[in-house]
């Protein structure tokens, strides 16, 4: 499996636009996680998913955030409209439940807004 | 709701010296704790994991934790560095298992 796949690698865009960030889990792996990661507040658990449904949004920052999961393949972290403090790596991991307990992480992605 | 106190932002250490990197958690009911490694542009990589058992905890590249329920602490120790060593180190807890709640991390500096 090539693992978590995350894209882009790198975004740059400016204040007001839209932003997707897209994540494809191990396959298999039932869970999906969506991280932010900034010097300032380290890695925050923003979201996350069991069997496509989300369980936990209360780290989701404002409104301008959402995500979706339409399918055990395919997940996305939308921002609408993006600020410059939106700036950070974004991280998508899943992993298998029963027991395994244990994260597989993508590379990230670099968001910059301007 | 649980959360994870690394210490020490940054630990600057000689190559083949010991290191310890701190943590403490707090929660109150039990917890699942986890050290992950992040090297530099990458995702995070599991290093090791308490979920119950003995509370010494041997992980990959010689890396071990030690769960002490008194002091709420989960400490990483390696009796020998190396330079690939150099990496941000995070700590993690979860009460779940599968939602963690990471520390800020701790920055190690292998140096010759």
């Amino acid at each position: 499996d090539a693992g978590v796949i995350q894209s882009p690698r790198h975004e740059v865009t400016e204040m007001g636009q839209e932003v997707t960030l897209r994540c494809k889990p191990i396959s298999g792996h039932d869970y999906l996680f969506w991280y932010r990661q900034t010097m300032m507040r380290g890695l925050e658990l923003l979201i996350y998913f069991n069997n496509n449904v989300p369980i936990d949004d209360s780290g989701m920052p404002e409104d301008r955030f959402s995500a979706k999961m339409p399918n055990a393949s395919f997940s996305t972290l939308k921002i609408q409209p993006s600020e410059p403090r939106d700036s950070a790596v974004y991280f998508c991991a899943s992993s298998f439940g029963q027991g395994e307990e244990k994260l597989f992480f993508g590379s990230g992605t670099q968001l910059s807004v301007l | 709701a649980q959360s994870v106190t690394q210490l020490d932002s940054q630990v600057p250490v000689f190559e083949e010296a010991p290191v310890e990197l701190r943590c403490n958690y707090s929660s109150s009911v039990s917890v699942y704790l986890f050290w992950y490694v992040q090297y530099p542009n990458q995702g995070l990589q599991l290093l090791l994991k308490y979920l119950s058992g003995s509370t010494l905890v041997k992980g990959i590249n010689g890396f071990e934790a030690e769960f002490n329920k008194s002091q709420t602490s989960f400490h990483l120790r390696k009796p020998s560095v190396h330079i690939s060593d150099t990496a941000e180190y995070f700590c993690a807890v979860s009460n779940s298992g599968y939602a963690l709640n990471f520390g800020k991390g701790t920055s190690l500096l292998v140096t010759p």
